[in-house]
């Protein structure tokens, strides 16, 4: 049974950097895509990206370039970095595994960690 | 982005009824959608993908169809765990878009 858990500072302040990683059990991280997907609170989820195990990534353009999704295969995790951060990227965000016969929808799902932006 | 539209936003049934939530797409889409339950303070769950086929281990009560730009997610009887809120999700193109949701609450 695969298992995720997202770890990370709770609070971080307007224009610095949300770091948020992804512990993955039950499975190598080296042989499925992973990806991030917030929820602000009381709202709809959004795609941030993916990482390929070919090292590809994509991300969602409307975070203009802020987002950097990367893979730490001797750990089995997997980290978000978003920089510039605002009010608006207070959210609950969850680290996701990738189907892995379809990579385009999401199977297995961390608990969700809430990161607050806020000086 | 393809934009999903959920309907209805909300709707409250009884334990043993029939539900058909409806989510479409601003473009066709082909196959590629996947629905997904959430209850309060936990993470989505993985129900059903490429419109219709049933993620391993969810009951066969849940039913989804559709292709192009309109889609269904059907509950053929309910029962008192399936009240959450349920959404949808474009993979046809990025970014992976997803619906609004449509809460399911017990009558």
């Amino acid at each position: 049974q695969v298992q995720l858990q997202e770890s990370g500072p709770g609070l971080v302040k307007p224009s610095e950097t949300l770091s948020l990683t992804c512990s993955v059990s039950g499975g190598s991280i080296s042989s499925n895509s992973w990806s991030w997907i917030r929820q602000p609170a009381g709202k709809g989820l959004e795609w941030i990206g993916r990482f390929y195990t070919s090292g590809r990534t994509d991300y969602n353009p409307s975070l203009k370039s802020r987002a950097t999704v990367s893979v730490d295969t001797s750990r089995n995790q997997f980290s978000l970095k978003l920089n510039s951060v605002t009010a608006a990227d207070t959210a609950v965000y969850y680290c996701a595994r990738n189907l892995p016969s379809s990579p385009y929808f999401f199977d297995y799902w961390g608990q969700g960690t809430l990161v607050t932006v806020s000086s | 982005d393809i934009q999903m539209t959920q309907s209805p936003s909300s709707v409250s049934a009884s334990v043993g009824d029939r539900v058909t939530i409806t989510c479409r797409a601003s473009q066709g889409i082909s196959s590629w959608l996947a629905w997904y339950q959430q209850k309060p303070g936990k993470a989505p769950k993985f129900l059903i993908y490429a419109a219709s086929s049933l993620q391993s281990g969810v009951p066969s009560r849940f039913s989804g169809s559709g292709s192009g730009t309109e889609f269904t997610l059907t509950i053929s009887s309910l029962q008192p765990e399936d009240f959450a809120t349920y959404y949808c999700q474009q993979a046809n193109s990025f970014p992976y878009t997803f619906g609004q949701g449509t809460k399911l609450e017990i009558k």
